[in-house]
C-alpha cells in the first residue's frame, strides 16, 4: 500500500512566522504535490515536483515555496504566515508512468494562523 | 482550461437508499483520466477509481458503480444501498499533462450524508 505521511495533523502559528509542512512518501514516487483545501473551493494546487530539486508552480503559488532535496520528501514553506493561509493542506504523490498517475494523498494538515 | 463541475453541493439520504453523485467535465485533451476520491471526516482523500478516456465501460465494485459517458462529458458515481459509513465528501477530478507531470483539476466536492 502507498503511504503518504504529513508531519502534523494540526498546527497553530502566528502571523509572520515561518512555517514548514513536511510530507514523506514511501513508494519511490517521482511526482509529489501540495494542495490547499478550502470550503466551497475544492482542492487547489500550490506546487508540484516531478523529481528531486525540480519544482513547478501550480495554480496558487503566491506566498509559498517548496523544497525537494530527497525523492521521498517534499516540504511546503510559508515564509511569513498570514491569516489567509489558514487552511487544510494536503500532500500527494504519484508515479509518472502513463496510466499510473493516480495521486495518493496524506492525511492532511489543518493550519490555523492567528 | 479544464473544468470539473459537481453541481450537488450537499445530498442527504436515508440508509439503504441509492444515491448518484454527478460530475461533468470540460477538456480539450483527447486523452485524459477521470477520478473519484472520497474524503471522510478524518480528512484523508481516499482514491476510489480511475477511468481513462478510451474506456467507456461502466464499472461496478461492490455497492459502487460508475457511469462514464463521453458524449455528455459526464462521469457519475452511484452508491447502492447506502450506509452511514458512506457519509463523506466526494470529489471528482480530471487530469491533464502540465509541464512534466499529470495534474488533477478537482470539482468542488459533494457532501453526502447518510442518515440512519
Amino acid at each position: 500500500d502507498v503511504k503518504v505521511t504529513q508531519s502534523s495533523r494540526y498546527l497553530v502559528k502566528r502571523t509572520g512566522e515561518k512555517v514548514f509542512l513536511e510530507c514523506v512518501q514511501d513508494m519511490d514516487h517521482e511526482n509529489m504535490f501540495w494542495y490547499r483545501q478550502d470550503p466551497g473551493l475544492g482542492l487547489r494546487l500550490i506546487y508540484f515536483s516531478y523529481d528531486v530539486k525540480m519544482k513547478e508552480k501550480g495554480d496558487i503559488p503566491e506566498g509559498y515555496s517548496v523544497s525537494r532535496e530527497k525523492k521521498e520528501r517534499f516540504s511546503l514553506i510559508l515564509e511569513s504566515a498570514s491569516t489567509n493561509q489558514t487552511s487544510m493542506y494536503l500532500c500527494a504523490s504519484s508515479l509518472p508512468v502513463r496510466g499510473q498517475e493516480t495521486q495518493y494523498f496524506g492525511p492532511g494538515t489543518r493550519l490555523l494562523v492567528l | 482550461a479544464q473544468k470539473v463541475t459537481q453541481a450537488q453541493t450537499e445530498i442527504s439520504v436515508v440508509e439503504k437508499e441509492d444515491v448518484t453523485l454527478d460530475c461533468v467535465y470540460e477538456t480539450r485533451d483527447t486523452t485524459y483520466y477521470l477520478f473519484w476520491y472520497k474524503q471522510p471526516p478524518s480528512g484523508e482523500l481516499v482514491f476510489l477509481i480511475r477511468r481513462n478516456s478510451f474506456d467507456e465501460q461502466n464499472e461496478i465494485s461492490g455497492r459502487y458503480s460508475w457511469n462514464f459517458q463521453k458524449s455528455t462529458s459526464s462521469f457519475n458515481f452511484t452508491i447502492t444501498a447506502s450506509q452511514v459509513v458512506d457519509s463523506a465528501v466526494y470529489f471528482c477530478a480530471l487530469s491533464e499533462i502540465v509541464g512534466s507531470a499529470r495534474q488533477l483539476t478537482f470539482g468542488s466536492g459533494t457532501q453526502l450524508t447518510v442518515l440512519p
